[in-house]
């Protein structure tokens, strides 16, 4: 079993629809928890970070963690076709070293 | 000049080549990262660097050499690579190294192993 899942997508949607993004992890230590964009021919920038559960809010992006279900949320509202991109997220336990999903394409047509 | 660039943008190479990639960061950062992305696959972490020691090598081919003279600058050493070294290369900086810091990504050397 993979320690990240994520659905590689592509996720295809109209332009304003609301849009979940999910991954689900299987090792119970991971309490750092990112969500990264990446555009075509360019590297991931840093989204949303989070420790920990919860939700956390910037703007039209919300993640949520719930660590009882081993789950994370990337939600974004009014999506816009800039929002077309690969959206990869990443985890990590007290450790240093951050283990990445293999990214969900995102499609946001006008 | 700002952020994290990486030069070569893109690399085609024979498998009996020695090339060089070279990632610059602009940031004031001490951590630096060696990732390689390939389709359909996690991110993997290559190389870690802090205060430009070498901390973490994961499991990487010895054709594959990093090396940091800096803070600032940091270099992989390509040599007799094979075809499923073909992928795009990944430069990450942070402030320091740790979960807690958020990584700054250059956009990638895409090589391409003939």
């Amino acid at each position: 079993q993979k320690e990240v899942e994520q659905d590689p997508g592509p996720l295809s949607v109209p332009e304003g629809a609301i849009v979940s993004l999910n991954c689900t992890y299987s090792n119970s230590a991971f309490q750092y928890f990112m969500w990264y964009r990446q555009y075509s021919r360019k590297g991931p920038e840093l989204l949303m970070y989070t420790y920990s559960s919860g939700n956390k809010e910037d703007g039209r992006f919300t993640a949520q963690v719930d660590k009882s279900s081993k789950y994370i949320s990337l939600f974004i509202r009014d999506s816009q076709p800039s929002d077309s991109a690969t959206y990869l997220c990443a985890m990590s336990a007290d450790t240093d070293k951050l283990i990445f999903g293999t990214g969900t394409r995102l499609q946001v047509f006008p | 000049e700002t952020g994290v660039t990486q030069t070569p943008r893109h690399l085609v190479m024979g498998m009996t080549n020695k090339k060089s990639l070279k990632c610059e960061q602009h940031l004031g950062h001490n951590a630096m990262y060696w990732y390689k992305q390939s389709a359909k696959k996690p991110l993997e972490l290559m190389f870690v660097y802090s205060l430009e020691e070498r901390v973490e090598n994961n499991s990487v081919p010895s054709r594959f050499s990093p090396e940091c003279p800096n803070s600032s600058h940091l270099f992989l050493h390509l040599h007799t690579l094979q075809p499923e070294d073909s992928a795009l290369y990944l430069c990450a900086s942070s402030q320091d190294q740790g979960v807690n810091q958020p990584q700054h990504f250059g956009d990638g050397t895409r090589l391409s192993i003939l």
